[in-house]
């Protein structure tokens, strides 16, 4: 079955940098975009961008342009979010979730069970 | 980016009620919508895809309908698991955006 699985919780203090993981298996890594979206408190749910496992490109929020950076491990069908110069505003719940497609049709449908961040000095 | 405004923010209903969201995209998305049930501390779960497709394993009482820019998630008669928080998605393009969520309260 496809499970997608996230590291996890981690606390950094501001200007540090992330880095969350997301492990798949049950499905050919290389064949479905990945895509980060988090929860903030309060806020709702934010797209931060995707990678594609296959080609290693990606696309990014703009909100998130220079300060976040998207990878992958083929090796071991695993999808990483590095998100950098933290600040208060960033704690938040970070997910991966990926973009599945089949008879012509593509949506999201498993979501990895999220990393909680809070960024606190 | 697509703008989606879901509405209500929040209700209060009883099990056994039926129960509406709408969700208004700023242009045509093309069915390309989900919904997605969450409960606190967990992952959005998929209910519906291409706007009216129930995911695999999710009950009948939940139904999506709509086209263009306006669609709705139905609950026929609300459980007591139901209660959580819904949002919509829009997939249409990136950046993927989100409505702001209607939370499900008892009455």
């Amino acid at each position: 079955q496809v499970q997608l699985v996230q590291s996890g919780a981690e606390v950094k203090k501001p200007g540090a940098s992330m880095k969350v993981s997301c492990k798949a298996s049950g499905y050919t890594f290389t064949a479905y975009y990945m895509h980060w979206v988090r929860l903030a408190p309060g806020q709702g749910l934010e797209w931060m961008g995707r990678i594609n496992p296959n080609s290693g490109g990606t696309n990014y929020a703009q909100k998130f342009q220079g300060r976040v950076s998207m990878t992958r491990d083929t090796s071991i069908t695993t999808a990483y979010m590095e998100l950098s110069t933290l600040r208060s505003d960033d704690t938040a719940m970070y997910y991966c979730a990926r973009f599945y497609c089949s008879g012509g049709n593509c949506y999201p449908d498993y979501w990895g069970q999220g990393t909680l961040v809070t960024v606190s000095s | 980016d697509i703008q989606m405004t879901q509405s209500p923010s929040s209700l209060s209903a009883s099990v056994g009620d039926r129960v509406t969201i709408t969700c208004r995209a700023s242009q045509g998305i093309s069915n390309s919508l989900a919904w997605y049930q969450q409960k606190p501390g967990k992952a959005p779960t998929l209910l519906l895809y291409v706007a009216s497709r129930l995911e695999s394993g999710v009950p009948s009482r939940f139904s999506g309908s709509g086209s263009g820019t306006d669609y709705t998630l139905t609950i026929s008669s609300l459980q007591p698991e139901d209660f959580a928080t819904y949002y919509c998605q829009q997939y249409y393009n990136i950046p993927w955006t989100f409505g702001q969520g209607t939370k499900v309260e008892i009455k």
